[in-house]
């Protein structure tokens, strides 16, 4: 089946540093793709939702110059954490699908640690 | 507003035993309910789903019935394996809202020991 690849799965940044997470779909063109944060014990939050070639749609309350979503292909799109704080460290999670009403998959997570 | 709170984990069971999680939900109107399941390593994969009142999801054993009484999609299995072993999102999508939009429970751990 699809997949989608998140890279890295493990990073760990010094505060005011910017670091960048990469979810690619491997085997399918991904119009559309989401990426979730979630914190200990609580839900995955949509941050944000991105159409290749067009700008990130930020849900209530995400800074979009913080939190910099670029779609500049069908297979990739890139999360950039911009002055990182230890606040921002969370489980990052990607989604893509091809779209409206096909399958939603999702890439294996990022965990993010910021130092 | 809408929301899912699923029970907290871990649950750790042994082989063959029954397996229950807990989820409720609040929503305006009829929305459609999810549970996803991430393997060690892996993304979420989508495991059932259903769309509508009385509804009854199933996949690899695992059931769960839309039951808009009580607001639930409580998650079942007969049996459990070892190979189970995962964390269960349950997640809804508002009714008339964009397709992708999803609304996360916070998962639950699930541990099988043979």
């Amino acid at each position: 089946g699809a997949v989608v690849s998140q890279h890295p799965s493990w990073v760990i940044c010094k505060s005011g540093t910017s670091v960048k997470i990469e979810c690619r779909s491997l085997d399918f063109q991904a119009t559309t793709m989401f990426w979730y944060r979630q914190f200990p014990k609580q839900s995955l939050m949509l941050m944000a939702t991105s159409n290749e070639g067009s700008k990130a749609t930020y849900e209530q309350g995400v800074e979009k110059d913080k939190f910099l979503i670029n779609h500049a292909s069908l297979t990739l799109s890139t999360l950039t954490v911009t002055s990182a704080h230890p606040e921002d460290s969370s489980f990052y999670i990607c989604s893509a699908t091809r779209g409206t009403g096909n399958t939603i998959y999702f890439g294996e997570g990022s965990w993010l640690t910021v130092v | 507003g809408n929301s899912v709170t699923q029970m907290e984990g871990p649950v750790t069971l042994s082989e063959e035993a029954f397996l229950t999680i807990n989820c409720t939900y609040t929503a305006t109107g009829y929305p459609s309910l999810f549970w996803y399941v991430q393997y060690p390593g892996e993304g979420l994969q989508l495991l059932l789903k259903a769309t509508k009142a009385d509804d009854k999801g199933s996949n690899k054993g695992f059931e769960a019935t839309y039951r808009k009484e009580t607001t639930s999609f409580h998650l079942e299995k007969g049996s459990v394996q070892v190979s189970d072993s995962a964390v269960y999102f349950c997640a809804l999508r508002p009714y008339g809202g964009a397709t992708n939009k999803l609304i996360f429970g916070t998962g639950t751990l699930l541990a099988v020991q043979p």
